[in-house]
């Protein structure tokens, strides 16, 4: 089975922190995506990256950057965090089709004091 | 662009009842589609898919119908319990220009509570 690792599944930072998020995938695929998860507003997603190096928004990728320096690892960065990014965080990865499906993480739940 | 609606929850059932939750999608061509499961505190887990017309696809109990005349992929089970408890989420996947790669639309989700 794929298996998609977050480095924590609890985080407390404070504001103006900066964060990084880790998420490591360990079936060689091609795409991989970093989401917020908040009450009433589904799944949005942030960022993701279809190779090593590539990367491309999403539809909230204000505040965030990433990186995909290695093809099983993808690092989402928060470069000042803010008490609105509180939020629960989930890395996923997919071959590049997708036809397999999703295969996510467990979830950081990031909170911003 | 393309979008997944699913009914608004919590949908609440007493054991061994019969389960539906609807969905249905807008997207150009031929998206395959997929339903998740998340339990408290957990990422999403693959439920089931299908990646053409009239694909059933099924898992433990449940199973979804793709049904592109009327863009519909409905799950259901027909005796749920309480640990079926969780939230679904309807999603499809669709191409984007850059790399070629396939990026999920989700629904926003339907909270499903089950007492015993």
């Amino acid at each position: 089975d794929v298996k998609v690792t977050q480095s924590s599944r609890y985080l407390v930072k404070r504001t103006g922190e900066k964060v990084f998020l880790e998420c490591v995938q360990d079936m060689d695929h091609e795409n991989m995506f970093w989401y917020r998860q908040d009450p009433g507003l589904g799944l949005r997603l942030i960022y993701f990256s279809y190779d090593v190096k590539m990367k491309e928004k999403g539809d909230i990728p204000e505040g965030y950057s990433v990186s995909r320096e290695k093809k099983e690892r993808f690092s989402l960065i928060l470069e000042s965090a803010s008490t609105n990014q509180t939020s629960m965080y989930l890395c996923a990865s997919s071959l590049r089709t997708g036809v397999s499906g999703y295969t996510f993480g467990s979830g950081t739940r990031l909170t911003v004091v | 662009g393309d979008s997944v609606t699913q009914m608004e929850g919590p949908v609440t059932l007493s054991e061994e009842a019969f389960l539906t939750i609807n969905c249905t999608y807008t997207a150009t061509g031929y998206p395959s589609l997929f339903w998740y499961v998340q339990y408290p505190g957990e990422g999403l887990q693959l439920l089931l898919k299908a990646t053409k017309a009239d694909d059933k696809g099924s898992n433990k109990g449940f199973e979804a119908t793709y049904r592109k005349e009327t863009t519909s992929f409905h799950l259901e089970k027909g005796s749920v319990q309480v640990s079926d408890s969780a939230v679904y989420f309807c999603a499809l996947n669709k191409t984007r220009q850059s790399g070629g790669s396939y990026i999920p639309t989700f629904g926003r989700g339907t909270s499903l509570i089950v007492h015993p």
